[in-house]
């Protein structure tokens, strides 16, 4: 089946400790994202990405990093400079970065504790 | 980059019709885009304007008017299950940003 996939869906880790989130589509889409929600809030962007070998901040990038090497996989780097990385991560893609009516899905997420 | 504005919260009753506004500010726009989730869940795509007008798909329609930064997601005959959570996300055209608003949490009661 085709989606999106990333693991793993919760995961533990110790305080200024790096974690990475994984994320990956065989849509064959070109644009990926990658967002942060705290409980009641909305998504904040934190990265994005519309090509392989190319990706742009969004509006919380500080603390965290990225990679695009492949189409289909955009890791999410949480460093130990994040302040407050306790949050649901979620990853999304779509087709391509400006086709039409072309909506984001969105992987089941990864809920992130740091303890 | 983007402001959206939504309200924070609705409650409505069962069969009732529910309307949740939101409002956007963008330096170059290429698709409106509504959502829901669920608690603890992903969000689900709903509708997409890029377009003035209403875009109807069964109980759910989205309208917009680009003039004024304004959309609209009406939900009728509304359910239980369409308790959740609704996000309008806006996508710059220069870059295609794809930014969220910070939702409105929907209450249907019995």
């Amino acid at each position: 089946d085709g989606g999106i996939t990333q693991s793993p869906k919760y995961l533990f880790r110790k305080e200024g400790q790096n974690v990475t989130l994984s994320c990956e589509q065989n849509l064959n889409h070109d644009a990926m994202y990658w967002y942060r929600q705290d409980p009641g809030q909305g998504l904040r962007l934190i990265y994005y990405s519309q090509i392989v070998n190319d990706f742009q901040k969004g509006d919380i990038a500080e603390g965290y990093s990225v990679s695009r090497e492949k189409k289909e996989s955009f890791p999410l780097t949480v460093t130990s400079a994040q302040k407050n990385p306790t949050a649901f991560y979620l990853c999304a893609s779509s087709i391509d970065a400006g086709g039409a009516n072309t909506e984001a899905f969105f992987g089941q997420g990864t809920r992130l504790t740091v303890v | 980059g983007q402001n959206i504005d939504q309200p924070t919260e609705m409650t409505a009753t069962e069969g009732a019709i529910v309307q949740i506004n939101c409002t956007y500010q963008t330096s170059g726009f290429n698709g409106l885009f509504w959502y829901q989730q669920h608690a603890g869940e992903a969000p689900t795509f709903l509708s997409y304007n890029v377009l003035d007008g209403l875009e109807e798909k069964g109980r759910f329609s989205s309208f917009l008017s680009r003039s004024k930064g304004y959309s609209y997601l009406l939900l009728k005959e509304l359910q239980m299950k369409d308790s959740a959570s609704y996000l309008c996300a806006v996508r710059d055209r220069g870059d295609y940003k794809l930014s969220f608003g910070a939702g409105t949490t929907v209450t249907v009661r019995a």
